[in-house]
């Protein structure tokens, strides 16, 4: 069936510091993908999206590319601040009426 | 902006009694879902409505019911709360077009 998997976090760094949160899914055809944001005691928001094979999605300073060929859409912030931390969910949509299947999640902690 | 609100925002439950969390959306957007997210997973889709009288099963609809009489509302009804039940419930919505989720800040529920 369909799937996503995260890494495991928590991911814990230091402000300014490099970001990568892997991405990857299972899928019987060609979906959209995603990734969500949860800010504490907020609901999700959507970070930034992909529609097709080697489209970029980008959105305050975060990326992430639609890898069909590895089956990946791992999320990248070259330098992350305090105000980053948060849980990152990865999602597919796949099947119509925009139905997702989340990944587990992925915390993130920013120090100063 | 309202967006898509949700109440009661906590509640404890005993086991047994059923109850009703609201949702309603201000946005005119046709979809409407239902998830479920329990410590360290992702969301669970319970039900979706892709318009005013229209609802199907997610992956995770035993034990709910949901009705969607008006394109604004979109309650979730429990009724006869199990511990298993305890989790945070968020509901989304979203115009069709592979456009994205609008999410509530969910309520916290706890059964005993």
């Amino acid at each position: 069936g369909n799937s996503v998997t995260q890494m495991e976090g928590p991911v814990t760094l230091s402000e300014e510091a490099f970001l990568t949160i892997n991405c990857t899914y299972t899928a019987t055809g060609y979906p959209s993908l995603f990734w969500y944001v949860q800010y504490p005691g907020e609901g999700l928001q959507l970070l930034l999206k992909a529609t097709k094979a080697d489209d970029k999605g980008s959105n305050k300073g975060f990326e992430a590319t639609y890898r069909k060929e590895t089956t990946s859409f791992h999320l990248e912030k070259g330098s992350v601040q305090v105000s980053d931390s948060a849980v990152y969910f990865c999602a597919l949509e796949l099947g119509g009426y925009n139905k997702l299947i989340f990944g587990a999640g992925t915390r993130l902690a920013v120090h100063p | 902006n309202a967006g898509v609100t949700q109440t009661p925002k906590f509640r404890i439950l005993k086991i047994g009694q059923s109850m009703t969390l609201q949702c309603t959306q201000d946005m005119n957007h046709n979809y409407m879902y239902w998830y479920r997210q329990d410590p360290g997973m992702g969301l669970k889709l319970i039900y979706y409505s892709v318009g005013a009288g229209i609802t199907d099963k997610g992956e995770v609809p035993n034990g709910y019911n949901v009705s969607r009489s008006t394109t604004e509302d979109f309650p979730l009804r429990l009724e006869l709360a199990a511990p298993s039940q305890t989790s945070v419930y968020f509901c989304a919505s979203a115009a069709p077009g592979n456009q994205p989720q609008h999410f509530g800040d969910g309520t916290r529920l706890s059964i005993l």
